[in-house]
């Protein structure tokens, strides 16, 4: 089973500025099998990113992910108020399975 | 406009049973999988396992498997999550979220939660 490792875990920003985010995979993945989600408090998770760099519908332009292998990025070029949630990273396993990281807090520095 | 609408909050007592439901609109129900995503309190999303409802396919996590029981309805474009004897364990939020295509590999449209609390 592939584990996924999120860095770090809470992240302090400032409004404006770059946010980027790491998600670490056990094993070498597909990057079609990788994907991130924003979730805001008392709300359900909203799909951002999928095949580790296309943007979902309707996500803003400074969202994006990269990566291959076991290492993936999410990166916020500028940071908005309304960006501020806990970010996970996830991954589809054969069997299937889908496993989640453990989630990166960006909070408001 | 796909919509996944779920049942409301349940609170129940350890040993009961439970089947809570997500009711989906807005595209063809029975040729997408639907997933169930368990969040603990303060925690993480963890994925519980998955129907197909044209063919009743269903897949569970390894680590529930047996736990839980995931079924569909596609004559009322409804999927279900059932427990037969509850736990304090599963409290939590429960999500469904369906999965974008047999080759796709994410969730792109996800219900507003159902939260379960089991206490005596």
């Amino acid at each position: 089973e592939i584990v996924l490792t999120q860095s770090p875990g809470t992240l302090s920003v400032s409004p404006g500025e770059r946010a980027t985010l790491s998600c670490r995979a056990s094993q070498s993945l597909s990057s079609s099998y990788l994907a991130w989600y924003q979730q805001k408090p008392g709300q359900a998770p909203r799909l951002l990113i999928y095949g580790a760099s296309s943007r979902a519908t309707g996500i803003p332009d400074r969202f994006s992910g990269s990566g291959s292998g076991t290492d993936f990025t999410l990166t916020i070029s500028r940071l908005e108020p309304e960006d501020f949630a806990v970010y996970y990273c996830q991954q589809y396993g054969r069997s299937p399975t889908w496993t989640f990281g453990q989630g990166t807090k960006v909070e408001i520095k | 406009e796909v919509q996944l609408v779920q049942s409301g909050t349940e609170v129940k007592k350890p040993g009961e049973s439970l089947k809570i439901s997500c009711e989906a609109s807005g595209y063809t129900f029975s040729t997408y999988w639907i997933g169930w995503v368990r969040q603990m309190p303060g925690k993480g999303l963890e994925w519980m396992g998955m129907t197909y409802p044209g063919d009743s396919d269903t897949r569970y996590s390894p680590s529930l498997q047996g736990q839980v029981t995931i079924s569909a309805d596609k004559s009322i474009s409804t999927a279900y999550l059932q427990w037969s004897s509850l736990k304090a364990s599963d409290t939590a939020m429960y999500y469904c979220a369906r999965r974008r295509g047999s080759w796709e590999y994410y969730f792109d449209y996800w219900g507003q939660g159902t939260l379960v609390t089991v206490s005596s």
